[in-house]
């Protein structure tokens, strides 16, 4: 069964500093990943996803993130935080055995980006 | 761009009550998705429709109900309130059941009392 771990249930960083949220999945078959955004009292928005193709993925507000399979991962990177990065990160995982008509959630990565 | 709505944004109901939230899908989009999400918890799948049946259920309770109409906008029912239940729950769709591209509604918070 699909399952996604995000190991950092909080991560404060300072502003302009860089950032790395892990995301770890385990599936034994075809994935797809995602990477969504919660800002506080708003809905859930897609920053980025890896269906195929190149394991660098690059998304919205300057956040990319890299698919490793052998390593079971898909981290989300951003090289210079901003205030307005503070938001709920999760991540995400489509697979095979649910012919991808899924998306399981990670817990979450609440981001704090310091002044 | 046209997006997912969901109504209302805010439900007030006590215990034991029943509420209906609605969900209208981006146009032409056949698929609805329908999630939980706790305070502090991440969303958890409840169920989704396609072409107005029901194509997958996930961790939704024998006290809620849902259905898609021909207009595929779609209906979550939940009778005989509890306090567990208050949390946000987001509406998403797609076309033709392909859930990594669906696309989310801002949700409506429901908080039960």
């Amino acid at each position: 069964a699909q399952s996604v771990t995000q190991l950092d249930s909080q991560v404060p960083v300072f502003e302009e500093a860089p950032v790395e949220l892990r995301c770890n999945y385990s599936s034994s078959v075809s994935v797809y990943l995602f990477w969504y955004v919660q800002y506080p009292n708003q809905g859930l928005q897609l920053l980025l996803k890896y269906l195929s193709g190149s394991t660098l993925v690059k998304g919205i507000n300057g956040f990319e993130a890299e698919f490793n399979k052998s390593q079971t991962s898909f981290h989300l990177r951003k090289p210079s935080v901003h205030i307005s990065d503070t938001a709920e990160y999760f991540c995400a995982v489509s697979d095979q055995s649910t012919s991808y008509d899924k998306v399981i959630f990670g817990p979450g990565t609440s981001l704090s980006v310091i002044p | 761009a046209a997006g997912v709505i969901q109504s209302p944004r805010h439900l007030i109901k006590e215990k034991r009550e029943t509420a209906t939230l609605k969900c209208y899908p981006i146009p032409r989009h056949d698929t609805v998705y329908w999630y939980q999400q706790g305070p502090g918890q991440d969303p958890q799948f409840l169920i989704s429709f396609y072409e107005k049946m029901q194509s997958d259920k996930g961790s939704i309770p024998d006290r809620f109900s849902a259905q898609q109409f021909s207009d595929y906008h779609s209906e979550l029912n939940m009778s005989s309130l509890e306090l567990g239940d208050s949390a946000l729950y987001f509406c998403a769709s797609s076309l033709g059941r392909i859930a990594y591209e669906q696309y989310f509604g801002p949700g409506t918070r429901l908080t039960v009392t």
